[in-house]
């Protein structure tokens, strides 16, 4: 059964720190990692999305990398600003059952000013 | 483009009453979902649609019934909500790729 952790659970850095997010799963044969953000009392909103086959995907200051071989995926933020302080959630899609994606606990971030 | 929506945003309900929750996308997806998020335990799949006419169970699917009315509405039924059924929830929908989630419905069950 897949299990996804995310560690550390939460994180306080200072506005302009480079940080990464850690995400392990316990299955390699994994369809897809993809990370989400969540903001307080909102939805999901998907960041960084990593196929099979792939072992990194880019967007402005974020960076995703995949290594199934150890069961890891990292968020790396550069520069990180106050407006980055949210929930990110990371989730592995399957495989088998490909439809029953497992979601991490999510690492709750706060960049202070 | 509203992406995925749900109805309504809130909703308290008394042990015993029953409501649906409704959802919609518009980006012609095959799949959607629909998870509860709970503090300490994360989204957790109820039950999921894997196309048009099919329905399958996620892992805490007791307690709900789903109904996948055409290929863009997915609603989820509480027949009799209990506490414990106190969540938020989110629907989801996604294509061969990316999950997209709602805004989600925070229910209060007294």
């Amino acid at each position: 059964k897949q299990e996804v952790t995310q560690i550390p659970a939460a994180l306080s850095v200072p506005e302009g720190e480079n940080l990464v997010l850690n995400c392990s799963f316990t299955d390699s044969a994994i369809y897809n990692l993809q990370w989400f953000r969540q903001d307080p009392g909102k939805g999901l909103t998907s960041l960084l999305l990593i196929q099979s086959s792939q072992r990194e995907q880019t967007s402005g200051r974020l960076n995703a990398s995949l290594d199934k071989s150890s069961g890891r995926s990292t968020l790396y933020i550069a520069a990180s600003q106050p407006g980055d302080s949210a929930t990110y959630l990371c989730a592995a899609r399957p495989w088998a059952g490909g439809f029953k994606t497992i979601f991490g606990a999510g690492t709750r971030l706060f960049v202070k000013a | 483009n509203a992406g995925v929506t749900q109805t309504p945003k809130f909703q308290v309900l008394k042990t015993g009453q029953s409501m649906t929750l409704q959802c919609a996308q518009d980006m012609n997806h095959n799949s959607m979902y629909w998870y509860r998020q709970d503090p300490g335990m994360g989204l957790r799949l109820i039950y999921y649609s894997a196309s048009e006419g099919t329905t399958d169970k996620g892992e805490v699917p007791n307690g709900y019934n789903v109904s996948r009315l055409n290929k863009r509405e997915f609603s989820l039924r509480l027949e009799s909500a209990a506490p414990s059924q106190t969540s938020v929830y989110f629907c989801a929908s996604s294509g061969r790729y990316e999950q997209y989630f709602g805004p989600g419905t925070r229910l209060t069950v007294t």
